[in-house]
This record gives structure tokens, sequence and C-alpha cells, in this order.
């Protein structure tokens, strides 16, 4: 398809367990984002990538999180041992580096549920 | 850091009119874009509109429109003529305007209901 697709689109899951939310960017489009989405909040900044490498990471709230691209392509968020305050959305865009304009794409999110 | 604040958690318009929805953001920054999205119950966001802030001129996409105040760093948002379809959350958003990372600071948004 065209645009951003992430999976899966729901996830439910029992604190304490691992998941991997995954991204299919645009394809060409070099600069991936995630974002989470609590409930009523806007989007908070998790991690970008520029290519396979992660110039900011800032945006990740603990070292039970992490994330990867391969290929320029695809990326895999990962949280371990998950707790109930991980409960949120988390969307995905991605961008043509190059020109002024950049705009993120984003796709439909996953939401993940931790009982 | 820059900050961006709605202070509208919702806001409610009859179908046709117009409603301006506000948006205000702290930052050093001299250049920077603004955007406003659109993020309907599908959860997809929706680009609206977008804002440099070297520009003058607001701008202008169909029936949205912003009013950008840069000293006052305000960046709000009209919708004429509403439309059913306008029902969605609306986040106002900050980005630097720095080549390289292009993160978004969002606000926490503005629930907008058309009312038939």
């Amino acid at each position: 398809g065209a645009g951003v697709s992430q999976s899966p689109s729901n996830k439910v899951t029992e604190k304490g367990k691992d998941v991997e939310l995954r991204c299919d960017p645009i394809s060409g489009h070099t600069a991936l984002y995630w974002y989470r989405q609590r409930l009523g909040q806007g989007l908070e900044f998790l991690i970008y990538f520029q290519g396979n490498s992660a110039p900011d990471k800032s945006g990740l709230p603990s070292d039970r999180f992490s994330a990867e691209r391969t290929g320029e392509s695809v990326s895999t968020l990962t949280i371990q041992r998950t707790q109930q305050e991980d409960s949120a959305v988390y969307l995905c865009a991605s961008s043509f580096q190059g020109g002024l304009k950049n705009e993120q794409f984003f796709g439909p999110g996953t939401r993940l549920t931790v009982l | 850091a820059q900050t961006v604040t709605q202070s509208q958690p919702e806001m409610s318009v009859q179908e046709a009119e117009t409603v301006t929805l506000s948006c205000t953001y702290d930052t050093s920054e001299s250049d920077y874009y603004l955007f406003w999205y659109k993020q309907p119950p599908s959860r997809q966001m929706i680009l609206v509109i977008r804002q440099e802030a070297y520009k003058q001129q607001n701008a202008t996409e169909n029936r949205f429109s912003v009013n950008f105040q840069k000293a006052a760093k305000s960046f709000s948002l009209k919708i004429s003529d509403s439309q059913l379809g306008d029902a969605a959350m609306y986040f106002c958003a900050y980005r630097t305007y720095n080549f390289g990372n292009e993160k978004l600071t969002f606000g926490t948004g503005t629930r907008l209901t058309i009312i038939p």
C-alpha cells in the first residue's frame, strides 16, 4: 500500500510480558518516528530514526523500551516487562528527508492494553 | 524545550458555521514550523495545515485557515462552513526548522463536535 502501516492494530497483553510493535514506512522515506499517545493526551515523541541509526532516543521512557530499524525500512518497537502504564496507542510516522516540507505521514497506530 | 498548549479540551459548532481552535506555544527559536493535525476515531493523524514561522502570510487550505501571531506565539485554526466530517480531535504541533531531527511536539488536543 501507499501509506504507513502498523501491526498489530490492537494488542492485549498481561503485565510483565514483552511485546513487539511493527511499523512499515512509506517506501523511500528515510526518516521514521515513534510516538506514544495516552488516553486523552497528545502524542509524545519516543524515538527518531534516520536510515537505520537512531540519533535521538530521548523520548524513550525507560530502558524497558527499545527500537530498531533494518534495511532503512521496517521498524520494531519492543517493550519488555510491560506495565499497566504502558497502555496507550503507539503511532509511527515516516517522512522523506531532503525537502523543507518533510511532512510526516502517520500510520493508524497500535493500541496496546496491558492487563 | 518547546511546549505547545491547547486550552480548549472540547469545542462544538453548528454545521455550516465557523469555529476557531486556539493554540499557544513557547520556544526560543526564531525559525520553526507549526502544524494542525486532525485525528478522527480511526486514529489516523491527518495533516490539515502547515505554517512556516518566517512567512508573515497566514496559511490557508480551502475551508481551513490559521491566524499566526509570531510575537504572541499564537497559532489558531479557523474552520469555515463546518461539515459533519470535520468532527475529530485537533492537535496543534511544533517542529524545529533545523534540518535533521524533525520530531513534532504536540498539544493535548481539542475535541471538535459538529452539531447538525
